[in-house]
């Protein structure tokens, strides 16, 4: 079952640059909505939360479009310990208990 | 607390060998969830316990595979017979609650390679 879409990459970008990932889910009783990151050989890790009306973290910011079912992730001024996976996670029901990933876009960032 | 705990860090294991897999979630966390990662097919969920319980087993792929949860404390996940396409990291994770943004602390996973 496909029900976390994303754009595997993987984007290349300088440092300084500003990079979207873009995510979509299928299921619309999905309650809550996150981003993980995983490094290389290592474990995923939550990033963020993802809420209704956006939200942001220092140099990230998270959108969520329900009625698309869309969610995004925008990272300002790159910087090379930003070189992850980050992973797009959807409840996998309404209850809100068991998490369903997307496969991942990974981002390699350059000096 | 020291986190999810995951044991072992790696098995290699012939074809039609018996493996389990080994987690203690973080304490108190009332959820656990078993998950496969591999190239192909990124993270997959395939069984999750809430309060020892088995909830949804649904993404266990054959009959090969089963998870137990004996106490609060401690879950197996067992391979019986092991086949080269069972290769890949299987990840242990642990949340509070059930429902709102709470988060999921995932184990070191295993590397499994079955020869």
């Amino acid at each position: 079952r496909k029900e976390v879409e994303q754009d595997p990459g993987p984007f290349n970008v300088p440092e300084g640059a500003t990079v979207a990932f873009n995510c979509t889910y299928s299921n619309s009783a999905s309650q809550s909505f996150f981003w993980y990151r995983q490094d290389c050989r290592k474990e995923p890790k939550l990033l963020m939360s993802v809420y209704s009306s956006g939200n942001e973290d220092g140099r990230f910011t998270a959108q969520l479009n329900r009625a698309s079912q869309y969610i995004s992730l925008l990272i300002r001024d790159s910087k090379l310990s930003d070189s992850a996976t980050y992973l797009c996670v959807v409840t996998l029901n309404q209850a809100g208990t068991a998490l369903i990933f997307g496969k991942g876009t990974t981002l390699s960032v350059s000096s | 607390d020291a986190g999810v705990i995951q044991s072992p860090r790696h098995e290699v294991t012939e074809m039609g060998q018996e493996v389990t897999l080994r987690c203690k979630p973080i304490s108190g966390h009332d959820y656990l969830f078993w998950y496969r990662q591999t190239m192909m097919r990124g993270l997959e969920l395939l069984i999750y316990f809430n309060n020892n319980v088995p909830i949804d087993d649904s993404g266990m792929p054959e009959d090969r595979f089963s998870a137990k949860m004996p106490n609060a404390s401690f879950s197996t996940l067992k391979i019986q017979p092991s086949e080269p396409r069972d290769s890949a990291v299987y990840f242990c994770a642990s949340r509070l609650g059930g429902a709102g943004n709470t988060e999921a602390f995932f184990g070191q996973g295993t590397r499994l390679t079955v020869v």
